[in-house]
């Protein structure tokens, strides 16, 4: 079936450094990628939404100029978390539209210290 | 407004044992509503999922649920756990409706199975 590769899956950062996470739909173009977050004991909540070649529609309260999101290619979506702090510290998956159904990616848990 | 309850956030059961695991939503819509599960580091994946035709949904490794408009209710079950079957599952549910698009995640349940 449809997979979404993610890396990394987990990642321990300075505060104040940038973390890049990467999505990669394999065998299958990935237009729409969605880019969610889950703190500890939530749900996940959806950051972004992302289409190739044009710019992310950020959800409310999400600061597009901290999580940079590009989307270059079909099969290639990333999210940049830019000068990241302890609070940014949080599970982040991203998502894409497959045929009638969705495909996640395994997730990556970002530690800010 | 959409909106996912999952009304525990762990349930403990032991192996052979029937499980249960409680999901209420509230959408303005005729909703798509699914179950995806999640294994300790990996990708969410699909269990089953509602598009308004058969209320009895079946899915994946023995796991049905049965929508219910009057109760709001997409409640998972299984006659007969497995231990493989410890994970967090997730309810969700898409606010477009049939079409693909946004989804409203619950807070997950963490079941555990006991041998």
């Amino acid at each position: 079936g449809a997979v979404v590769s993610q890396h990394p899956s987990w990642v321990i950062c300075k505060s104040g450094t940038s973390v890049k996470i990467e999505c990669r739909s394999l065998d299958f173009q990935a237009t729409t990628m969605f880019w969610y977050r889950q703190f500890p004991k939530q749900s996940l909540m959806l950051m972004a939404t992302s289409n190739e070649g044009s710019k992310a529609t950020y959800e409310q309260g999400v600061e597009k100029d901290k999580f940079l999101i590009n989307h270059a290619s079909l099969t290639l979506s990333t999210l940049t978390v830019t000068s990241a702090h302890p609070e940014d510290s949080s599970f982040y998956i991203c998502s894409a539209i497959q045929g009638y159904g969705y495909t996640f990616g395994s997730g990556t848990r970002l530690t800010v210290v | 407004a959409q909106s996912v309850t999952q009304l525990d956030s762990h349930v403990s059961v032991s192996e052979g044992t029937p499980v249960l695991l409680r999901c209420n939503y509230s959408s303005s819509y005729s909703p798509s509503l699914f179950w995806y599960v999640q294994h300790p580091n990996k990708g969410l994946q699909l269990l089953l999922k509602y598009t308004s035709a058969a209320t009895l949904v079946k899915g994946i490794n023995g796991f049905e649920a049965e929508f219910k408009k009057s109760e709001t209710s997409f409640h998972l079950t299984k006659p007969s756990a497995h231990m493989s079957d410890a994970a967090e599952y997730f309810c969700v549910v898409s606010v477009e409706g049939s079409t693909l698009g946004r989804l409203y995640f619950g807070r997950g349940t963490q079941l555990t199975v006991w041998p």
